[in-house]
């Protein structure tokens, strides 16, 4: 299976920073990489797949980049419903795996 | 729009089954593939396995053949999963997902699984 290592698995950040967080993967997935958001005690919900298309109704504060093992999702500028959890996920090869998740707090 | 409605919590006991069901709703159930995802303890997400309702086709993660069943219902347009022998590795909150080529566009609220005698 592919292995999805996210780093840093929690940080603080003000309103108003930029937060970055990193995804790597243990082979080429080809961008075939997602992001997901989830706030305590509800479902994940779909920020970023294609590793930089923005899905529907997610702000656009919100970035995804990288190529081959390398991949990050970007915040802008934080916002208070911006914590919560966020996970990567490669759909290239089955099963499809996700990373351990960071969780994003605000300072 | 898109909806998942997932059924209610579940207390069984070890070496039981349990079988949960998510209801479709705003969309062409036949459409799109439905996976399964397992969340442990507020913790990482496992993909279980995936059906295609149109067919009945499904795909599975190798660690969940023999745990998990996956059948459809086109008429109500409802997916269901079954988990067997349970133990307490299963206690965990389950979730299906419409999924759109190979990512997850749509989760149900989810299904907490506690499994205790």
């Amino acid at each position: 299976d592919i292995q999805m290592t996210q780093s840093p698995a929690s940080l603080s950040a003000s309103l108003g920073e930029t937060v970055t967080i990193q995804c790597q993967a243990s082979e080429d997935i080809y961008s075939g990489l997602a992001w997901y958001q989830q706030k305590p005690g509800k479902s994940p919900q779909l920020l970023i797949y294609g590793a930089s298309s923005l899905q529907d109704g997610v702000p656009s504060r919100f970035s995804g980049s990288g190529s081959g093992t390398q991949y990050s999702l970007k915040i802008s500028s934080m916002q208070t419903e911006d914590e919560g959890v966020y996970f990567c996920q490669q759909g290239l090869k089955y099963p499809p795996t996700f990373g351990s998740g960071t969780k994003l707090e605000i300072k | 729009q898109v909806k998942l409605l997932q059924s209610g919590a579940a207390l069984v006991k070890p070496g039981a089954s349990v079988k949960m069901s998510c209801k479709a709703s705003g969309y062409t159930f036949t459409d799109y593939w439905v996976s399964w995802v397992k969340q442990s303890h507020g913790k990482s997400l496992e993909w279980i396995g995936e059906i295609y309702p149109n067919s009945g086709a499904t795909n599975f993660n190798e660690k969940f053949k023999g745990k998990a069943t996956l059948t459809v219902d086109k008429s109500t347009s409802t997916a269901y999963m079954e988990l067997s022998r349970l133990t307490s590795e299963d206690s965990a909150i389950y979730y299906c997902t419409r999924v759109a080529a190979i990512f997850l566009d749509y989760w149900g609220q989810g299904v907490m699984v506690t499994v205790s005698s």
